[in-house]
């Protein structure tokens, strides 16, 4: 069935070092890759995608890649504050049908100032 | 930006009691997801709701779970008996018809099940 693999599970880095959190995906029909911070009782919030056409995507210190063949995609956090410290969430979808999301195990990062 | 509202943010019940959990999704989307997190763990899909009907469901929506659009603005969440295992937090989340592939979550019900 649909799965989707994530890792490491807990992580910690100094502030200002950078933060790499990978997934791997099972569905090889997936096309959309969404990636959530959850901090501690709230909801999760959608900080990038990308999406299938795309081998990398940018956002100031957050970046995301994509390699298709291999069905692999990594968060990116460079210069990290100890603000980035929550669960990370990575998921695959199908811009198509339900487009229901399957998400990873999460990674929880600690920033330690 | 709109959001995605969900009442009560906590529910403690008793095993075998029926709970309904609320919704209210973003105005003008018109996809509708229930998911749920157990602690620590990580976040389920348990159903997918579009034009009035169920599009989807895992293997954890069994027939003690039922989904309802009342009316044009609420999307709850019933379950029938609930199980100490049915503790957990439950998002709703809703995704608009041409926007992409974005789905925006609500802020999650806490349910626990003594």
């Amino acid at each position: 069935g649909e799965n989707v693999e994530q890792h490491p599970s807990t992580l910690s880095v100094q502030e200002g070092d950078s933060a790499v959190i990978k997934c791997t995906y099972s569905d090889s029909a997936s096309n959309y890759f969404p990636w959530y911070k959850q901090e501690l009782g709230k909801r999760p919030q959608l900080i990038i995608d990308i999406r299938s056409n795309v081998g990398e995507k940018k956002d100031q210190r957050i970046a995301v890649t994509l390699n298709k063949t291999a069905k692999h995609f990594s968060l990116h956090i460079t210069e990290t504050q100890p603000e980035d410290s929550a669960v990370y969430f990575c998921a695959a979808s199908m811009a198509s049908g339900t487009y229901k999301y399957i998400f990873g195990t999460g990674t929880r990062l600690k920033v330690l100032a | 930006e709109p959001e995605v509202t969900q009442t009560p943010s906590h529910q403690v019940t008793q095993m075998g009691q029926e709970v309904i959990l609320r919704c209210v999704p973003i105005s003008n989307h018109l996809y509708f997801y229930w998911y749920r997190q157990i602690l620590g763990q990580k976040v389920e899909f348990l159903v997918s709701f579009y034009n009035n009907e169920i599009s989807e469901k895992s293997e954890i929506f069994d027939d003690q779970f039922s989904v309802e659009r009342p009316d044009g603005s609420n999307f709850t969440l019933k379950i029938r008996s609930t199980k100490l295992e049915d503790s957990a937090m439950y998002f709703c989340a809703s995704k608009s018809k041409g926007g992409g592939e974005k789905l925006f979550f609500g802020s999650g019900t806490q349910l626990s099940v003594l």
